[in-house]
């Protein structure tokens, strides 16, 4: 099975600032990946699929990068509603393992 | 709109099963893979399997190889989870997904709004 390894577990940060979260696979994944965003008692949200790209709807100030075995999420500009826990996923193969989870908190 | 809406909550004891059901609509049933996950309380996403509605075929998690059975009905275009010999960390919300491929990879693009279920004796 692929592992996925988020970093960090979790961070505080202020409205506006220009928040990084990193994921790094087990093995080399290619594009196959994928960052969800989930508020408290609600289900995941997907903000951005094949590493980069934008899910339809999501602002464009999350954005995705990387290839390969590591990845960033990055968040220019957070807004209070950004506040949650952010999820990697590897799509390459199954079992479609998630990372750990980061949590964005209120600095 | 597209969307996927699971079945109510559930309180069980231990050993015994619960099957949770994931209704879809706004759009073909049969054109996508669903996917369930587990997360227990305060606690990340855990991938169980997946069921392809067009034909029916499965693929679980090791973790619940033996316990998990996931199903579909197409003329109702639902598809379900049974779990079985429940414990008590078994407890915890279940979420099903829809699997879209677009640009030649994969993402869980929706969500059911999640089921909870408790384990207790």
């Amino acid at each position: 099975d692929i592992q996925m390894t988020q970093s960090p577990s979790s961070l505080s940060a202020s409205v506006g600032d220009r928040v990084t979260i990193t994921c790094r696979a087990s093995q080399s994944i290619s594009y196959f990946f994928n960052w969800y965003q989930q508020k408290p008692g609600k289900a995941p949200n997907l903000l951005i699929y094949g590493a980069s790209n934008l899910q339809s709807g999501v602002p464009s100030r999350f954005s995705g990068s990387g290839s390969g075995t590591d990845f960033t999420l990055t968040i220019s500009g957070l807004q209070p509603e950004d506040f949650a826990t952010y999820y990697c996923q590897q799509s390459y193969s199954t079992p479609r393992t998630f990372g750990q989870g980061t949590k964005v908190e209120i600095k | 709109q597209e969307q996927l809406v699971q079945s109510g909550a559930e309180v069980k004891k231990p050993g015994v099963s619960v099957k949770v059901s994931c209704k879809a609509s706004g759009y073909t049933f049969t054109d996508y893979y669903i996917h369930w996950v587990r997360q227990a309380p305060g606690q990340g996403l855990e991938w169980m399997g997946w069921i392809n509605p067009n034909g029916g075929a499965t693929n679980y998690a090791h973790e619940f190889q033996g316990r998990v059975t996931v199903t579909r009905d197409t003329s109702i275009s639902t598809s379900y989870m049974e779990l079985s010999g429940l414990r008590s960390d078994d407890t915890a919300v279940f979420f099903c997904a829809r699997d879209r491929s677009l640009y030649g990879t994969n993402s869980f693009d929706i969500w059911g709004q999640g089921t909870m279920v408790t384990v207790s004796s």
